[in-house]
């Protein structure tokens, strides 16, 4: 079975610095991959997804994100983190299909001013 | 466009008391979900919808956990009776449906507290 692992229970950054939240999973042949954020009391919004071509996505409210085959990794990147990016974030992998989606545990980020 | 909705986003009951969630979903939304998603994880599907037909209802605990969805459009979950385990956050998500590239759009969710 599938599984998604992302590392990182909680990260701390300063406004304005960069940003990469890690992300690996487990699955033989390439997956569908999506990050979610949810704010405190929210539901989870999408920032991006990859199923194919370019390994290298944007997204929404400046992230992006690498997919790389070698390292079964989604990791999630922003140049510069302003105080509003504060939130859980997830990774999600959908294997051979995008409607049956495993979840990460959550990266809690935390923005210093 | 409106999203998902549900209610009541809040919900505090006592255990061995019913409970019920509604959802609506996007319009024109024929694929449905339900997630709980217990403090500190992530969501974990309970059950899936395509139009009226729930085709995946594997993770769903049917001795007490039950859904519908009439019409093919509304949806709702009832847990009978509810435990002190079952607090969580239950969200709902909605998309298009008909392709293995389907995205899935989430509701705001209800957060259920079991006393």
């Amino acid at each position: 079975a599938q599984s998604v692992t992302q590392p990182d229970i909680h990260i701390t950054v300063s406004e304005g610095a960069s940003l990469e939240l890690r992300c690996n999973y487990s699955y033989g042949a390439t997956p569908y991959l999506f990050w979610y954020v949810q704010s405190p009391g929210q539901g989870l919004q999408l920032l991006l997804k990859y199923f194919s071509g370019d390994t290298l996505v944007q997204g929404i409210k400046g992230f992006e994100a690498e997919f790389k085959r070698s390292q079964s990794s989604f990791n999630l990147r922003k140049p510069s983190v302003h105080w509003s990016d504060a939130a859980e974030y997830f990774c999600a992998v959908g294997t051979g299909t995008a409607s049956k989606l495993t979840f990460g545990t959550g990266t809690r980020l935390q923005v210093t001013l | 466009e409106a999203g998902v909705v549900q209610s009541p986003r809040y919900k505090i009951i006592e255990k061995k008391q019913p409970v019920a969630f509604w959802c609506n979903p996007i319009s024109g939304h024929n694929t449905l979900y339900w997630y709980r998603q217990n403090l500190g994880q992530g969501p974990e599907l309970l059950i899936r919808y395509e139009n009226e037909e729930a085709v995946d209802d594997s993770q769903l605990p049917k001795d007490r956990f039950s859904a519908e969805r009439l019409k093919g459009v509304d949806s709702t979950l009832k847990i009978q009776p509810a435990e002190l385990g079952d607090s969580a956050v239950y969200l709902c998500a909605s998309s298009l449906g008909g392709g293995t590239t389907d995205t899935q759009y989430f509701g705001p969710g209800t957060r259920l507290t079991v006393l």
